[in-house]
């Protein structure tokens, strides 16, 4: 499968720990982003990578908040500190340049306790 | 800021009846329109989309979508609709000339009944 991949699917952990998601997107597209999205509610976008530069972040997420796309490839979101608030699916998509048109992974559901 | 507005949250339909979700998008300037759909334990994918040129476009499985520029709205359309379309339905627009990131509405969630 060539699409977009992102690990680990589901993840259960205790308030106030640390977790790391990894997205591997599709392997010629340069654009990279991050959506979170809760029950009822569309994609809220987070943050999004042209290679490994870091374009645009939403003032929506806090600094326990921090995205990494070392060497344009694959990409990590680390939430530290984990609340109950945080509990979500986590989207990764990729693009190619300009096209507009975003591929989405299969996400990664956090639950925190 | 951009924002899409889709009023209708939960859809429900016997199969072969016509279907049409509303999207309305706030932004003046030159806008991109998307629907994406999610069909139960799947990812988001791309339904059609919409550039420039004709406003009535057509995407996969039948679906179609007019664009109406003096509406700012974007509302998808299918004739007939069938047991497996049942899925959660996406509107996004990308519209702003600094940045590439695509606002979503909070989705319809369609449910059709043999």
């Amino acid at each position: 499968d060539t699409g977009v991949s992102q690990n680990p699917r589901h993840k259960i952990t205790k308030r106030g720990q640390n977790v790391t998601f990894r997205c591997d997107p599709i392997s010629e597209h340069n654009r990279l982003y991050w959506y979170r999205q809760t029950l009822g509610q569309g994609p809220e976008f987070l943050t999004y990578f042209q290679n490994e530069a870091q374009l645009e972040k939403s003032r929506l997420l806090s600094d326990r908040f921090s995205a990494e796309r070392p060497k344009g490839s694959f990409s990590t979101l680390e939430i530290q500190r984990t609340e109950q608030g945080d509990s979500a699916m986590y989207l990764c998509a990729s693009s190619p340049w300009l096209s507009g048109e975003l591929f989405f992974g299969e996400g990664s559901r956090l639950t925190v306790l | 800021a951009q924002s899409v507005s889709q009023h209708n949250h939960h859809v429900i339909l016997s199969e072969a009846a016509s279907l049409e979700l509303g999207c309305n998008y706030s932004y003046g300037g030159t806008v991109n329109l998307f629907w994406y759909v999610q069909y139960p334990g799947q990812h988001l994918q791309l339904l059609l989309k919409y550039f420039s040129g004709d406003p009535l476009v057509k995407g996969i499985k039948g679906f179609e979508a007019e664009f109406i520029k003096s509406k700012f709205s974007f509302n998808l359309r299918k004739p007939s609709v069938q047991w497996s379309d049942t899925a959660e339905y996406f509107c996004a627009v990308l519209g702003s000339y600094n940045t590439d990131k695509l606002i979503f509405g909070t989705g319809t969630r369609l449910q059709v009944f043999p």
